[in-house]
C-alpha cells in the first residue's frame, strides 16, 4: 500500500458542486499539504498543516478549505467548485523533527475537472 | 520572500546524451535544495537534496547536481539519459530559518528522442 493515499483519483463534478478530496498517511509525518499542479504554473500550495490543531493557508487558499481529521488523514474542500479549479491536486506530508530531513512523500494526485 | 526559478520550460535530447536542468533560487541565506521528479501519471519522487557539507551530491538513478553558493544555483546533471527519464522535473527550496515551508520552481518537461 502507498504511503500517502488520496482518493478520489479522478472525479468530473458540476460548476457549484461541493467537492471533497481526501488524503491519509502512514508515514507518521506531522506535516502534510495539499499542492495544485497547473501546467506551466509548477506546484502551488493551497494549506498546510503542521498538526491536528495548526493549520495555515498557502498562496493560493482563496475558494477552498481543509480538514486536519488525525495526524493521519488532511482533506481538501471546494465548496462551490468553479472551472479554473480544474487541475491535479496533490497532498504530501514530511517531517522536520526526529530526524526527519523535509523531504517531500507525495501521494499520486486527485485530477478534478470541473465543467 | 525566496524563489525557484527553473528558466528551461522542455528541454529535448536524445537517448545517451548528458543532461543538464537548471535550477535558480533567490534567498538570503544558504537553502535546503531538492530536485523532485514526476513521471507521467505519477506523484513526484525525490530524487537528491543539498542540506550542507560537500557541495556535489549523488542522487537516485544516476542523477547529481551541484549547489553553486556563489551563483544561486542548483543544477541537474546525468552523464547519459535513457528513454525512462522522460519525466517532469521539479527544484523545490525550503529556507533554513522560518516555518520550512517548500517552494517549488514551475518545472522543466523533459522529452528523450531515441
Amino acid at each position: 500500500d502507498a504511503d500517502v493515499t488520496q482518493t478520489p483519483r479522478n472525479r468530473i463534478t458540476k460548476t457549484g458542486k461541493r467537492i471533497m478530496l481526501e488524503c491519509s498517511q502512514t508515514k507518521g509525518h506531522d506535516r502534510m499539504y495539499w499542492y495544485r499542479q497547473d501546467p506551466g504554473l509548477g506546484l502551488r500550495l493551497i494549506y498546510y498543516s503542521f498538526d491536528v490543531k495548526d493549520i495555515n493557508k498557502g498562496e493560493i487558499s482563496d475558494g477552498y478549505s481543509v480538514s486536519r481529521q488525525a495526524q493521519a488523514k488532511f482533506s481538501l474542500s471546494l465548496e462551490s467548485a468553479i472551472p479554473n479549479q480544474t487541475a491535479l491536486y496533490f497532498c504530501a506530508t514530511s517531517e522536520w523533527t526526529s530526524g526527519g530531513t523535509g523531504e517531500l512523500f507525495f501521494g499520486e494526485g486527485s485530477r478534478l475537472t470541473v465543467l | 520572500a525566496q524563489s525557484v526559478t527553473q528558466p528551461d520550460i522542455h528541454i529535448t535530447v536524445s537517448e545517451g546524451a548528458s543532461l543538464e536542468l537548471r535550477c535558480n533560487y533567490s534567498y538570503g541565506a544558504t537553502p535546503y535544495l531538492f530536485w523532485y521528479v514526476q513521471s507521467p501519471g505519477q506523484g513526484l519522487q525525490l530524487l537528491l537534496k543539498y542540506f550542507s557539507g560537500d557541495t556535489l551530491v549523488q542522487g537516485i538513478k544516476g542523477f547529481e547536481a551541484e549547489f553553486k553558493r556563489s551563483q544561486s544555483s542548483f543544477n541537474l546533471r546525468k552523464p547519459s539519459v535513457h528513454w525512462s527519464d522522460a519525466a517532469e522535473y521539479f527544484c523545490a527550496l525550503i529556507a533554513s530559518g522560518g516555518s520550512y515551508i517548500p517552494t517549488f520552481g514551475r518545472g522543466t518537461s523533459l522529452i528523450v528522442h531515441p
